[in-house]
């Protein structure tokens, strides 16, 4: 399984865009990098996935470096319902390996 | 869809008790995860179905863990004689394989368990 680095924690203010980076320079070629957020004592929140090109939906927008050893997800204008940890996985469903493998995250917390 | 449902929310229990806690996926999900997240840490893979088949189990899941999917729709996970060190978020996720998708998976709410 690729290793991911994410800082521990990161403050953002309300209303700014907020930039969350991941390393994953060991991801392998067919793995996409998938962003779950969890907020306390909640269950996991899917948020976007990509593979190659830069992507946006209705939450955040991932963008991944062209050699994809790293991504940023950029939630552009942060609430305080965004504080939350959140996690970068590389992942591809293969039979013998279904399984999402959390990291520490980064936890973020939104400021007033 | 309703998403992924998971009863009870919260339990607490004596040591040596037996629990069992309920996953309901989205409709149609043919693939049913089970994890456990301890304090400070992200969650951990239990085990996964693909329709009733159980097809892969963590050496987490110890011999007193037994996970059902008896008709392949929603699923059941049973502690055995709980340890203080079971206490828990049990966590159920689903998601839809051989679709031409991608095998997303989706997160229910999950049931926190404490041992007393």
């Amino acid at each position: 399984d690729a290793k991911t680095t994410q800082p521990p924690s990161m403050d953002c203010a309300e209303g700014r865009a907020a930039n969350l980076p991941c390393n994953h320079s060991t991801i392998s070629g067919n793995e996409y990098v998938y962003w779950y957020r969890q907020i306390h004592s909640q269950g996991p929140q899917y948020i976007i996935h990509g593979l190659k090109n830069n992507e946006t939906n209705e939450m955040a927008s991932l963008i991944i470096t062209e050699d994809r050893k790293s991504s940023t997800l950029i939630l552009p204008h942060a609430t305080l319902r965004d504080t939350a940890v959140y996690y970068c996985i590389p992942f591809i469903s293969n039979f013998g390996n279904e399984k999402l493998t959390f990291g520490t995250g980064t936890r973020l917390t939104i400021i007033p | 869809d309703t998403g992924v449902s998971q009863n009870p929310r919260h339990k607490i229990t004596k040591r040596g008790q037996n629990v069992t806690f309920r996953c309901d996926p989205i409709s149609e999900h043919n693939r049913l995860y089970w994890y456990r997240q301890t304090l400070g840490q992200g969650p951990e893979f239990l085990t996964y179905f693909q329709n009733e088949a159980q097809l892969e189990k963590s050496r987490l899941l110890s011999d007193r863990f037994s996970a059902e999917r008896p008709k392949g729709s929603f699923s059941t996970l049973e502690i055995q004689r709980t340890e203080q060190g079971d206490s828990a978020m049990y966590l159920c996720a689903s998601s839809l394989f051989g679709r031409g998708g991608l095998d997303t998976q989706y997160f229910g709410p999950g049931t926190r368990l404490t041992v007393l």
